[in-house]
């Protein structure tokens, strides 16, 4: 579904960088959502953002910052990489608070700290 | 707190035999369930969700699931297992799709001709 989409889709750096992943979307969703996927770990929230100016912290949010640049934009940032940030990274979308309202996901950033 | 356990990490099943996927959650309320498939390569894609009423939801691509309160599970079945079925599935619970969900750590499926 292009409807969210990530970049890059693929990035390899190396430990103290700085790096910013970011998300788009032209669903016209309020909510955003960062998650990492370890193998055996599943999805873990990072960071959701309920309107532009809502941000909260998920249950793994050390390490990371976010910023909600637009309704559309919502960027995940590692201040300084390190290795064992090395994951799959999901941006996730989402239309208000209503139960029937599922999160859609983008295809995925594939980061990898030397 | 809510978690998810999906005990199999890896299944193989043949082309038209069928598939169960075990999911058992906790929840302190009424829970929120859900099943996603991703795709190698792709993002996550939801299957079906249960909120309520009628305890067997029918999902896409063939796929149900039945919620059992006293065993806290929410298993994922198909039928007859096509070779596109081959990917990671996931189940989750939350208050609600649009909040914060608890994902399990997956279950792959590998189909053989």
């Amino acid at each position: 579904d292009a409807d969210v989409t990530q970049t890059p889709r693929n990035r390899i750096t190396k430990t103290g960088k700085r790096i910013m992943l970011e998300c788009s979307q032209t669903k016209g969703h309020d909510r955003m959502y960062w998650y990492r996927q370890d193998p055996g770990l599943g999805l873990r929230l990072i960071y959701y953002s309920f309107d532009v100016k809502d941000i909260n912290k998920g249950e793994i949010s050390d390490g990371y910052s976010v910023s909600r640049q637009a309704q559309a934009k919502f960027s995940l940032s590692l201040e300084s990489a390190i290795p064992n940030q090395t994951a799959l990274y999901f941006c996730a979308t989402a239309l208000g608070a209503g139960v029937t309202n599922e999160q859609f996901f983008g295809p995925g950033t594939r980061l990898t700290v030397l | 707190a809510q978690s998810v356990t999906q005990p199999d990490i890896h299944i193989t099943v043949s082309e038209g035999a069928s598939l169960e996927l075990r999911c058992n959650y906790s929840y302190g309320a009424t829970p929120y369930l859900f099943w996603y498939v991703q795709s190698p390569g792709q993002g996550l894609q939801l299957l079906l969700k249960y909120f309520s009423g009628d305890t067997l939801v029918q999902g896409i691509k063939g796929f149900e699931a039945e919620f059992k309160r006293s065993q806290s599970s929410f298993n994922l079945r198909k039928p007859s297992v096509h070779w596109s079925d081959a990917a990671e599935y996931f189940c989750a619970v939350g208050p609600n799709l649009a909040l914060k969900l608890s994902f399990g750590a997956g279950t792959t499926v590998t189909v053989r001709a």
